[in-house]
């Protein structure tokens, strides 16, 4: 069981938007902005999309924004594209007493 | 664009030695925390442990006994040997770029098999 509680799968039509949850404790997601968002094809290395909460690493498209609210944090693609289907993680800094990093378990994304 | 590339045994022995290597390629070694993840099949992602290219580490606590995570400057890689393994330890393992627990570089993985 992961620590930060995603939603198994999510989808949306191309064009549209669609908002991810990472919903996690005071003492990570809440606790700090170190919030990440890392997109997954499969056979495919992971891909950072987003890092501190809303940061955009260069060459992301703006399309993918992130955000957080308490002790849960969103991860929204707008204008959905059939290349935007894929696995999406997040994860959050949890302090050193917590070994550091604590992930989601992974929310598929489907473009219908 | 520094890229990384795992490379090891797809398949290793109970109670055996899982060994690893991660070769860095189009980028210094002294840019990141170098890491350590796997996830296995239908599970989550579980930080393994890292290593800076001082040689400073820092393990996951639930694997801290049977975790060594070395570094090779010279040959700009980084290596992972986890022991005595067991079929809880098959998973896809991961070698990655971190820095302030964000994961900015990611290896393609490659699954290793615990099975006699």
């Amino acid at each position: 069981q992961s620590a930060l509680t995603q939603p198994p799968s999510a989808s949306g039509s191309p064009g549209q938007s669609v908002t991810i949850s990472c919903t996690g404790t005071s003492s990570d997601v809440g606790g700090y902005n170190y919030v990440s968002w890392y997109q997954h094809h499969p056979g495919k290395a992971p891909k950072l999309m987003i890092y501190e909460v809303s940061k955009r690493p260069s060459g992301v498209p703006d399309r993918f924004s992130g955000s957080k609210s308490g002790n849960t944090a969103s991860l929204t693609v707008s204008g959905l594209q059939a290349e935007d289907e894929a696995d999406y993680y997040c994860s959050s800094y949890a302090g050193s007493n917590n070994f550091d990093v604590v992930f989601g378990g992974g929310t598929k994304l489907t473009v219908l | 664009q520094v890229q990384l590339q795992e490379s090891g045994p797809g398949l290793v022995k109970p109670s055996e030695t899982l060994s690893l290597t991660c070769t860095v390629s189009g980028g210094s070694i002294s840019s990141y925390y170098w890491s350590w993840i796997r996830q296995p099949p239908g599970k989550g992602l579980e930080l393994i442990g890292y290593i800076y290219y001082s040689g400073s580490t820092n393990y996951n606590p639930s694997l801290k006994s049977r975790v060594t995570i070395s570094v090779d400057t010279s040959k700009n890689q980084f290596s992972l040997k986890l022991s005595s393994v067991t079929a809880a330890d098959t998973a896809v393992y991961y070698c990655a770029g971190t820095l302030v627990s964000t994961i900015f570089l990611w290896g393609q993985g490659t699954m290793v098999t615990v099975s006699s």
